[in-house]
């Protein structure tokens, strides 16, 4: 079955330093990788997506992340974080062109002044 | 900017009594998606339409629940009657999807979400 983890439920970093909020999917074929952002009560906003282009994928916001199909990986990253990044941030994945899109449980990234 | 709009944004609600959500899809997308947010059980996909037909509606209880598309400017959704268990975000999105497909999201690579419906039903 397709499915993708996201490996940390929660991720507190302070202001300016780095963030890393990890994903891992399954998938038999070349898929489609997307990180959507879920700030407090709204909806769910794309970050940047992957479509078997550039493995490096830049985003919104200083974000970007990298496809790595050796480790089955898309690890979101952002070399600063900022007050206003602290939300719920979904990897999802498309195993493939008619599959249902496949969301992560969501990782909560708090930002410490 | 184009958004998805959802009302309403918020309703608390007595068990049995019925709830209607309601979705203005942006103009030209031609697909339109329902989920629901839970903590338990995070993102689920309800149902879908396409060009205002429902092409999969496998996610939602059918008892309960239903799911329509009166015209493209406008998507509901209803339960009736309402549980506490049903209590959850509700969250519309839309898309546009290019030529013949199948399959939820299938060529719908970026979804549009509205602002979700947060729903309590005691």
């Amino acid at each position: 079955a397709q499915s993708v983890t996201q490996l940390d439920s929660h991720v507190s970093v302070s202001e300016g330093t780095p963030v890393l909020l990890r994903c891992n999917y399954s998938s038999s074929y070349s898929p489609s990788l997307f990180w959507y952002v879920q700030h407090p009560n709204k909806g769910l906003q794309l970050l940047l997506k992957y479509t078997s282009a550039a493995t490096l994928v830049k985003g919104i916001n200083g974000f970007e992340a990298e496809f790595k199909k050796s480790e089955t990986s898309f690890h979101l990253t952002k070399p600063s974080a900022h007050m206003s990044d602290a939300a719920e941030y979904f990897c999802v994945v498309r195993p493939s062109g008619n599959t249902p899109l496949v969301f992560g449980k969501g990782t909560r990234l708090s930002v410490i002044a | 900017d184009a958004r998805v709009t959802q009302t309403p944004r918020h309703k608390v609600t007595e068990m049995g009594q019925e709830v209607t959500m309601r979705c203005q899809p942006i103009l030209g997308h031609n697909t339109v998606f329902w989920y629901r947010q839970t903590m338990m059980q995070g993102l689920e996909l309800l149902a879908y339409f396409r060009n205002r037909a429902p092409l999969d509606d496998s996610g939602m209880p059918k008892d309960r629940f239903s799911a329509e598309m009166p015209d493209a400017t406008l998507a509901t959704l209803k339960i009736q009657p309402s549980e506490p268990r049903d209590s959850a975000v509700y969250f519309c999105a839309s898309g546009l999807v290019m030529g013949v497909t199948s399959g939820p999201h299938s060529g719908a690579n970026v979804l549009t979400f509205g602002a979700g419906s947060r729903l309590t039903v005691l």
